[in-house]
């Protein structure tokens, strides 16, 4: 597609339920990289890859958030038993190199809401 | 944990003023990014300033780098209503870190 695409765009759960949240990069880019952002404040980062490995998953907050990208493309941010505290808008971006050079290209996000 | 600090955290103008943004960072860095991102939007990439850079300018937006302060800035002039946003800066470090955002400025900008 023309730019990176996330779905779901709205998610609203109850607490402890698993979730699963999905990012499609724009195509031909190797580097993808999850934020979580919450209201008021900067994205964080979360994890990010490289091809289809996690390069980097030191922010992830705990292990009830996991995330994969089997065949280098396409990624699942899943998360288990949700809690409160986990309601914020999770953007998935994308770029061709890995690294900190380059610009980041960001989808819409998708908004977690737990109940 | 967030590298950039923005100041002012919020910011209102007239239409036609200019907006000034200040992030400051810790570390070193390799790279420093101003993004902006409307309301319930994503982020959008606006400029991209190296550390051997000084200053750089983008149309109506204009980005200084002073790394002996660690600081930096993002001028916008001219300011329209559609400027309205927030405004993130995001630092680059060496190697294959990701970038780090600031909490971020909002701006809005009265017609």
């Amino acid at each position: 597609g023309a730019g990176v695409s996330q779905t779901p765009s709205n998610k609203v759960t109850e607490k402890g339920k698993y979730v699963e949240l999905r990012c499609d990069p724009i195509s031909g880019h190797t580097a993808l990289y999850w934020y979580r952002q919450s209201l008021g404040q900067g994205p964080e980062f979360l994890i990010y890859f490289q091809g289809t490995g996690a390069a980097d998953d030191s922010g992830l907050p705990n292990d009830r958030f996991f995330a994969v990208r089997p065949e280098g493309s396409v990624s699942t941010l899943k998360i288990q038993r949700t809690e409160r505290g986990d309601s914020a808008v999770y953007l998935c971006a994308s770029r061709t190199t890995s690294g900190s050079t380059g610009e980041l290209f960001f989808g819409e996000g998708s908004r977690l809401t737990v109940l | 944990s967030q590298q950039g600090e923005e100041d002012p955290q919020a910011l209102s103008i007239q239409e036609g003023e200019n907006a000034t943004m200040n992030c400051s960072y810790k570390t070193s860095i390799n790279n420093l990014q101003w993004y902006r991102q409307n309301s319930g939007r994503g982020l959008v990439h606006l400029i991209l300033i190296r550390s051997n850079e000084r200053e750089k300018h983008s149309g109506r937006l204009r980005v200084t780098l002073d790394t002996s302060k660690k600081s930096s800035s993002l001028l916008i002039t001219a300011s329209r209503a559609a400027d309205t946003a927030s405004y993130f800066c995001a630092t680059g470090t060496s190697g294959n870190t990701p970038l780090v955002f600031g909490k971020g400025t909002r701006l809005s900008v009265i017609a």
